[in-house]
């Protein structure tokens, strides 16, 4: 079945740590998404890519870093500049003309 | 203020009564309206999906868009327990970016 494919599930992280997030999709769909969530704020945008070897910053782009060197692979760098890192992790993808996303089951980051 | 704005809850109801829940919003530019429901813990699914104003009914589910007072709506009829989950209002104007609404929980109480 197609689908995204978040991992891992749960992550923890210590201080002055980079840890990496990988999303993968097998929908053919061209733009992929980060987005975090936190309680009470909804979503977030992070990055997003429209194309390979592309992407864009979005409403809270710092202290995280991205590459989109294949289509099918969005993988999110948490760096240690991100001072307040825990949240839920959401990746996300939709093709061309299609205004709905696919999400992935997410991942959860804790700092400890 | 927030682009788009979503009363948080949360919202508890009897099994069987209507659920509704709104959204409104600051772009007139949105044109592309969207509900997703977040069971805990995982990704949120596309529940309805409308462009413009006007109504979409799908099952026990009805979404309406109100273009000229930025305000958006979802239905739940004869709501189940399995209906318990966070439900997110999104929108997009003509490129691929959604904004989200914060989400409102919901319990449906058997």
């Amino acid at each position: 079945d197609g689908g995204i494919t978040q991992s891992p599930k749960y992550l923890f992280r210590k201080e002055g740590q980079n840890v990496t997030l990988s999303c993968e999709q097998n929908l053919n769909h061209d733009a992929m998404y980060w987005y975090r969530q936190d309680p009470g704020q909804g979503l977030r945008l992070i990055y997003y890519s429209q194309i390979v070897n592309d992407f864009q910053k979005g409403d809270i782009a710092e202290g995280y870093s991205v590459s989109r060197e294949k289509k099918e692979s969005f993988p999110l760098t948490v760096t240690s500049a991100q001072k307040n890192p825990t949240a839920f992790y959401l990746c996300a993808s939709n093709s061309r003309g299609v205004y709905g996303y696919t999400f992935g089951s997410g991942t959860r980051l804790t700092v400890v | 203020q927030k682009e788009v704005e979503q009363d948080p809850g949360p919202l508890s109801v009897p099994e069987g009564a209507i659920v509704s829940l709104n959204c409104t919003y600051s772009n007139s530019a949105f044109q592309y309206f969207m509900w997703y429901r977040q069971y805990s813990r995982k990704g949120p699914e596309l529940l309805m999906y409308t462009y413009s104003s006007g109504n979409k009914e799908d099952g026990r589910f009805t979404a309406q868009v109100d273009k000229s007072s930025k305000y958006i709506s979802l239905f739940i009829r004869d709501s189940q327990p399995s209906d318990s989950a966070t439900y997110l209002c999104a929108m997009s104007a003509n490129d691929y970016k959604l904004s989200f609404g914060a989400g409102t929980t919901v319990t449906v109480r058997a």
